[in-house]
């Protein structure tokens, strides 16, 4: 079945980096889009970035655009997110989340347990 | 910008009892609309997609109606496991979630 877990999260101060993988299993990674999605603490779910099934198209929230960066390695069947300048807002769980298709907009049938990154100094 | 608005934030039913969940959105999103359930230290579950289709394995006390604007989600009685919060996403452009409702136990 499909498994996915995500990893690298923690505290890291304001202005640093952070990346998030999502390593995948259960399934034929190269084939799909991939999502993360974050949640504030008692908050909400917020989409923040897709990639493609062979990384040709990326798409960004706006709150994230020009900071965050999505990748994917279909050799290694993990998904990334590379996370500059982190700000207090950034404080979140992120979760990678599948697509049942390869590329354009879709809703998300498979999600990791999620990571939890908390930006403070 | 597609905005997404569910009713009500919260929502307090007997087990056993129907629940009606409501999500609009702001200009037609077709039937690109999911929900989720989510309960407290766990990842979101897909139930309904495509507005109406039950996801792999959700039982059929679970049901999802409408189309273009005004979107339902429907539970037929509910089980002590299904007091959660539960969230809309439309799928039309940019992904867009609501901000939820929680159902809680009367």
């Amino acid at each position: 079945q499909v498994h996915l877990v995500e990893s690298g999260g923690g505290v890291v101060q304001p202005g640093r980096s952070l990346r998030l993988s999502c390593a995948a299993s259960g399934f034929t990674f190269s084939n799909y889009a991939m999502h993360w999605v974050r949640q504030a603490p008692g908050k909400g779910l917020e989409w923040v970035a897709f990639i493609s099934y062979d990384g040709s198209k990326k798409y960004y929230a706006d709150s994230v655009k020009g900071r965050f960066t999505i990748s994917r390695d279909n050799s290694k069947k993990t998904l990334y997110l590379q996370m500059n300048s982190l700000r207090a807002e950034d404080t979140a769980v992120y979760y990678c989340a599948t697509s049942p298709y390869s590329s354009g907009w879709s809703y998300f049938d498979y999600w990791g347990p999620g990571m939890l990154v908390t930006v403070s100094s | 910008e597609i905005v997404v608005t569910q009713s009500p934030a919260t929502l307090s039913v007997s087990p056993g009892e129907r629940a009606t969940l409501s999500c609009r959105a702001s200009q037609s999103v077709s039937t690109n609309l999911a929900w989720y359930q989510q309960k407290p230290g766990q990842p979101p579950r897909l139930l309904i997609y495509g507005a109406s289709t039950r996801a792999t394995g959700i039982p059929a006390r679970f049901s999802g109606s409408g189309s273009g604007t005004e979107f339902t989600l429907s539970i037929s009685s509910l089980q002590s496991e299904d007091f959660a919060v539960y969230y809309c996403h439309q799928y039309s452009g940019w992904p867009a979630f609501g901000q939820g409702t929680k159902v809680e136990i009367k």
